[in-house]
């Protein structure tokens, strides 16, 4: 019930090209799911968050798209940047426990 | 504005061993959490704390390891005796109640257990 399952495990793809992340969950409680990227080395940063009360949010490049029906998000990452290679996670949580559950992540390679 | 500090950076010890991982929350943030991230579990919450106090536990291995809080602006995990399966990148990382409720996370420590 806690789990959030991503894919897929690893991306390649061509600069400019468009970058797609999904995720998918079993607990109706979720409530806030933000996606982070992480590089070498570095902790999870906050790239952009969605409610299940918006279908679709759009933060520069980034877009998540939120279908509550399916219980399925995903990020998409617009005209894709070497700059962009990294690892993403999408995460969930809820109200009544505030510690987000990850999912597995995705390694992110844009080739120049 | 500083982020989340935490110390150290790196630590290599021996089997058997303490360790003691130290976080500094951002200022005014009121819910502190620990993760662990390892290439087998991924990324997992350890323990979380709310207004200093402990509130979910439920990630902490064993009796091993034990997080305490004594004020604001500071947190410690701890793991006594470590065991080479302790070795990971434990990040903390801090939010407020109010609002969208992002965490921010603090650069992590690698521990590596020999």
């Amino acid at each position: 019930q806690q789990q959030v399952k991503q894919s897929p495990q690893s991306l390649i793809v061509q600069k400019g090209g468009i970058s797609i992340i999904n995720c998918a969950y079993e607990n109706t409680a979720f409530d806030y799911f933000p996606w982070y990227q992480q590089f070498p080395g570095k902790g999870p940063a906050l790239l952009i968050a969605i409610r299940p009360d918006v279908s679709e949010k759009k933060e520069g490049r980034f877009t998540i798209s939120f279908n509550k029906s399916a219980k399925q998000f995903s990020l998409h990452i617009m005209d894709s940047q070497p700059g962009d290679s990294a690892t993403y996670f999408c995460a969930a949580t809820y109200t009544g426990r505030r510690a987000l559950t990850f999912g597995s992540g995705t390694r992110l390679q844009v080739q120049p | 504005d500083a982020g989340v500090i935490q110390s150290p950076r790196h630590e290599v010890t021996e089997m058997g061993q303490e360790v003691t991982l130290r976080c500094k929350p951002i200022s005014g943030h009121d819910y502190l959490f620990w993760y662990r991230q390892t290439m087998m579990r991924g990324l997992e919450l350890l323990i979380y704390f709310n207004n200093n106090v402990p509130i979910d536990d439920s990630g902490m291995p064993e009796d091993r390891f034990s997080a305490k809080m004594p004020n604001a602006s500071f947190s410690t995990l701890k793991i006594q005796p470590s065991e080479p399966r302790d070795s990971a990148v434990y990040f903390c990382a801090s939010s407020l109640t109010s609002g969208e409720r992002p965490q921010y996370f603090g650069p992590g420590t690698r521990l590596t257990v020999t």
